[in-house]
C-alpha cells in the first residue's frame, strides 16, 4: 500500500489561505489522492479527491504535482470551523483507505 | 438525505464478552467499510463489504467479523473482548467503494471494554 507523508501540525490565521502539503512518492498510476478531515468527536469528512488534474469544489482546491509525487490541499479562507486533522490518502482499487497520522490544523482568531 | 447511522453511539462491555455494532449506510450506497480508531494506532481498516460480499479485510484477528445484509446495512461483531479493543469504531458508506467516489462516515460507536 502506498504511503503518504504529512506535517504533524500547521497553524493559520483566520481568513487567510492555508496550504496543506502531502508527499506520496510511491504513488502508482491508478491511485487517486483523497483528502478527508476529522473534527473532534466526529467521523472523517470528505474534502476532495483527484487523479491527475487540479480539482476545485466548494470546500477546497487540490493541486497535484505534474509527477504526482506530491499534492497540496488549499483552503482559500480558513475559518475557526476548519480546525481539524486533515488526512491525505492514496486510494486505489483495493476498497480501503490507509490513513496516516494526518496534519492537525490550528486556526488562530 | 439521511447520513450514515451507527448504533449504538456508546457501549461499555466487560472483558470476554462479545459485541455487535450496526451501520446503516446512505440510501443507494452498496459499499460499507469499517475502521477502528485508537489514540495509539490511529484509523485502521477492518473490512469492506459490497453487495453482501467481503471484498477486503485488514490485519485484525479473527475475533473481528462482519456481514452485510441485502439492504446494505452492515454489522460488525467482536468476540471475546479484550481491553485493547476499546476504541471508536467508524463505518463509511459509498456508492460502490471505488477509487473515484467519496465515502461518508458515521459518527462512530465508542466502545469501552472494562
Amino acid at each position: 500500500d502506498a504511503k503518504t507523508t504529512q506535517p504533524n501540525s500547521m497553524e493559520s490565521n483566520e481568513e487567510e489561505p492555508v496550504h496543506l502539503p502531502c508527499n506520496h512518492s510511491t504513488i502508482s498510476g491508478t491511485d487517486y489522492i483523497h483528502w478527508y478531515r476529522q473534527l473532534p468527536s466526529q467521523g472523517p469528512e470528505y474534502v476532495i479527491h483527484g487523479l491527475t488534474s487540479n480539482v476545485n469544489n466548494r470546500m477546497a482546491s487540490l493541486a497535484i504535482a505534474e509527477d504526482r509525487k506530491s499534492s497540496t490541499l488549499i483552503l482559500h479562507r480558513a475559518t475557526l470551523r476548519d480546525a481539524a486533522v486533515y488526512y491525505c490518502i492514496l486510494f486505489s482499487g483495493t476498497y480501503k483507505y490507509i490513513f496516516g497520522t494526518g496534519t492537525r490544523l490550528k486556526v488562530l482568531a | 438525505k439521511a447520513g450514515v447511522t451507527q448504533t449504538p453511539r456508546y457501549l461499555i462491555k466487560t472483558r470476554g464478552q462479545q459485541v455487535t455494532l450496526s451501520c446503516s449506510p446512505i440510501s443507494g450506497h452498496r459499499s460499507v467499510s469499517w475502521y477502528q480508531q485508537t489514540p495509539g494506532q490511529g484509523l485502521q481498516f477492518l473490512f469492506e463489504y459490497f453487495s453482501e460480499t467481503q471484498r477486503n479485510k485488514g490485519n485484525f484477528p479473527g475475533r473481528f467479523s462482519g456481514r452485510q445484509f441485502s439492504n446494505s446495512r452492515s454489522e460488525m461483531n467482536v468476540s471475546t473482548l479484550e481491553l485493547g479493543d476499546s476504541a471508536l469504531y467508524l463505518c463509511a458508506s459509498s456508492l460502490e467503494g471505488t477509487a473515484n467516489t467519496e465515502a461518508f462516515f458515521g459518527q462512530g460507536t465508542r466502545l469501552t471494554v472494562v
